[in-house]
């Protein structure tokens, strides 16, 4: 069982709609990073939080600590939201300055 | 903007040559660096972990003599892939963590946009 675990791992909406990505991990953490990565490859760290929620734009993150569960929300979607959603998890007792990714959901938005 | 840039962006390189790459922290110093490697549709695989002014540390399976980290200054990293063969072909990324001046949190990890090597 990976340590990170996303879900889903495919996500087709269509344009306007509310979106969800999962993430569960099982072990402690120091922070939980949203990243995003568009088809070019750049990646985009778009949330670190260790607790509750943080909202930027039409994107909240949210982490619930003692289920150990974060959740990414995307408001009124767009097809420019389409993208590879990579949660990782950082512990520095654990593992020092490392990430631990989970696999991406790839999110595919239509107009 | 962008905090974490790479150059070159792509690069086409012949069998055998060697290739670098640079990672540098533009608004601040990276006590640290990591390189990762990703694959077509898959996660990143950090390579390895580089401090300022020390070796650095080399993900198991990573070969270091074929993949040189030089980490010479707080806003400066390079990759060279030495002898590079078709199967290095790849998608190389790097972040950069470190600092607590202004905007930049110590236990933020910012990513620089990648660089597609490929091998011919």
């Amino acid at each position: 069982k990976n340590e990170v675990e996303q879900s889903p791992q495919n996500l087709t909406a269509q344009e306007g709609e509310f979106i969800t990505i999962n993430c569960s991990y099982s072990v402690g953490i120091s922070a939980l990073h949203w990243l995003q990565q568009h088809p070019g490859g750049g990646i985009v760290s778009l949330f670190m939080l260790s607790s509750g929620k943080k909202k930027h734009g039409r994107l909240i993150a949210t982490i619930n600590i003692q289920e150990k569960h974060s959740s990414l929300h995307i408001t009124a979607s767009h097809p420019r939201d389409s993208a590879v959603y990579i949660c990782a998890v950082s512990n520095a007792r654990e593992y020092g300055n490392k990430l631990v990714f989970g696999a991406g959901t790839i999110l595919r938005v239509k107009s | 903007g962008a905090v974490v840039s790479q150059h070159p962006s792509w690069v086409i390189c012949k069998s055998g040559t060697s290739v670098k790459i640079e990672c540098r922290s533009l608004d601040f110093q990276a006590t640290t660096m990591f390189w990762y490697r990703q694959f077509p549709k898959q996660s990143l695989m950090l390579m390895a972990t580089s401090n300022e002014g020390s070796k650095a540390t080399y993900e198991q399976g990573v070969e270091k003599d074929k993949f040189l980290i030089n980490h010479a200054s707080l806003t400066l990293s390079t990759l060279t892939v030495t002898s590079a063969h078709p199967e290095d072909s790849s998608f190389y990324i790097c972040s950069a963590r470190g600092g607590t001046s202004g905007r930049y949190f110590s236990y933020e990890q910012y990513f620089g946009p990648g660089t597609r090597l490929t091998v011919t």
